[in-house]
């Protein structure tokens, strides 16, 4: 099973600020990986897929890059519908989830 | 728009077996480009692939739940389903069912539903 290590497990930060969450994978996944947003009390919502790709209306400010084993989602400037958990997903080896990292307002 | 609602039993005992129900609504679960699939989130294990399935009846299992888990469809009713048997508390979890394209990522989810598992 291929393990993904999100970290950090909670970033805080202010709205307006640059965001940037890790995940790395425990072996190679090539570029087959994505990123999911969660709010409380919603499914995940996929945002970026094949590591760099976003999805059918995500905003620009979300931008995905790596390959390998270590993968960045990058938020350019924070809105305050952002802070939320966000997990990485594997597709390489079927399908594994990280553990996720949760963004809250400083 | 896709869509996909789940429903099932909220509580269960210890050793019976789950079962839940997708409803797809929006596009054909015929559709060639979809497959349909179960992910469970619960507090312990975080998010966990369960099970997928196509509309031609094959299906793909997560190989740590493999011998509790099947999936099916029913493309008259627009439906797929999951089994889980012999159900434990480690079984808790809020189950979501989800379209993937080309057995890739999750692109649709449905809203989820919570199953407990309790004496």
């Amino acid at each position: 099973e291929i393990v993904l290590t999100q970290s950090p497990a909670t970033l805080s930060l202010s709205p307006g600020e640059r965001a940037t969450l890790s995940c790395r994978a425990s072996q190679s996944v090539s570029n087959y990986l994505a990123w999911y947003q969660q709010k409380p009390g919603q499914a995940p919502r996929l945002l970026i897929y094949d590591a760099s790709n976003r999805a059918t209306g995500i905003p620009a400010r979300f931008s995905g890059s790596g390959s390998g084993t270590d993968f960045t989602l990058t938020i350019g400037s924070l809105e305050p519908e952002d802070f939320a958990v966000y997990y990485c997903q594997q597709r390489s080896n079927w399908y594994t989830f990280g553990q996720g990292t949760k963004l809250e307002i400083k | 728009q896709l869509q996909l609602q789940a429903s099932g039993p909220g509580l269960m005992k210890p050793s019976e077996t789950l079962s839940l129900t997708c409803t797809v609504s929006g596009v054909s679960i015929s559709s060639s480009s979809y497959y349909w699939g179960w992910i469970r989130q619960s507090p312990g294990k975080g998010l966990e692939w369960i099970g997928s399935v196509y509309y031609s009846g094959s299906t793909y299992y997560s190989p740590s739940l493999k011998s509790r888990v099947a999936v099916s469809v029913d493309t008259s009713k627009s439906q797929f389903s999951l089994k889980l048997s012999s159900v434990t508390a480690a079984d808790t979890a809020v189950y979501y069912c989800a379209s993937h394209s080309g057995l890739q990522y999750f692109d649709f989810w449905g809203q989820g539903t919570l199953v407990s598992v309790s004496s």
